[in-house]
C-alpha cells in the first residue's frame, strides 16, 4: 500500500528566510508526487508535481521541490518565504498507472515578520 | 468557469438523519472524487468515479453512498449520520486519472457536524 509521511506538524520560519517542508513516500513502482496548499476555509490548490525527468521541479508562487529516489523524499522548498505563504501544505503520491492519490497528514507553515 | 462547486457550506445533523452533499463541476472532467478531512489525519478518499455511471470505493466508504448519473454531478449521500462522520468533506475533479499528469481541482468543502 502507498503512504506519505510529513514528519513535521508545523514549520515556523522568518520572512525572507528559506523554507523547507519535508515529505517522504512509499509506493510500488514509479511515484507520481504532488504538493498542494490549503488556505483557511478553502479547498486544496495544486502547487507542483513530479512525474518524470529533472529531479528539481518548479511550481507556483516560487515554490520548488526536489525528488530524491534513493531517500524516497520530495521536500518542498522556497528560497525566500513570505508571510502570505502561511498555510497548510500537503504532499501526495500516486503510483504510476494508478488512480488513487494518497495524502500526507499536512504541515502547517507559519511565516512570521 | 466556476470550477468545482459544493453545497451546502455548513450543516449540522442529528444522529440518524440523512443528507446529500452536492458537488458539481463545469470543466467536463471525467474523474471525480470525494474526500474527508479530519484534523491531523490528512485527506481520506471515500469514493471516486471515472465517468458517468461508474463509481468505486476509496479507503473509507462505510456509511456513504454515491451516484454519477451525469458528467457534471457527483453527490455524496449519508444515510444514517453518526458522530464519526463529523468532518470537512471535499469534492474534487480531474480530466484524466491522477497518474496521467492530471492534478485535482478541489471545491471549497462542506463542514458537517453530527450531534
Amino acid at each position: 500500500a502507498q503512504s506519505v509521511a510529513q514528519p513535521e506538524d508545523q514549520v515556523n520560519v522568518a520572512e525572507g528566510n528559506p523554507l523547507t517542508v519535508k515529505c517522504t513516500y512509499s509506493v510500488s513502482g514509479n511515484p507520481y508526487l504532488f504538493w498542494y496548499v490549503q488556505y483557511p476555509n478553502r479547498g486544496l490548490q495544486f502547487l507542483l508535481k513530479y512525474i518524470t525527468g529533472d529531479n528539481l521541479v518548479k511550481g507556483s508562487y516560487g515554490f520548488e521541490a526536489e525528488f530524491n529516489k534513493s531517500q524516497t523524499s520530495f521536500h518542498l522548498k522556497k528560497p525566500s518565504a513570505l508571510v502570505s505563504d502561511s498555510a497548510l501544505y500537503f504532499c501526495a503520491v500516486a503510483p504510476g498507472g494508478g488512480n488513487k492519490l494518497t495524502f500526507g497528514t499536512g504541515t502547517q507553515l507559519k511565516v512570521e515578520l | 468557469n466556476a470550477g468545482v462547486t459544493q453545497t451546502p457550506k455548513f450543516r449540522i445533523l442529528k444522529i440518524g438523519q440523512s443528507m446529500t452533499l452536492q458537488c458539481t463541476q463545469d470543466m467536463n472532467h471525467n474523474y471525480m472524487y470525494w474526500y474527508r478531512q479530519d484534523p491531523g489525519m490528512g485527506l481520506k478518499l471515500i469514493y471516486y468515479s471515472v465517468g458517468a455511471g461508474i463509481t468505486d470505493k476509496g479507503e473509507v466508504p462505510n456509511g456513504y453512498n454515491v451516484s454519477r448519473s451525469t458528467t457534471e454531478d457527483f453527490p455524496l449521500r449519508l444515510e444514517l449520520a453518526a458522530p464519526s462522520q463529523t468532518s470537512v468533506y471535499f469534492c474534487a475533479s480531474s480530466p484524466t486519472q491522477v497518474s496521467y499528469n492530471s492534478p485535482l481541482h478541489f471545491g471549497n468543502g462542506t463542514r458537517l457536524t453530527v450531534t
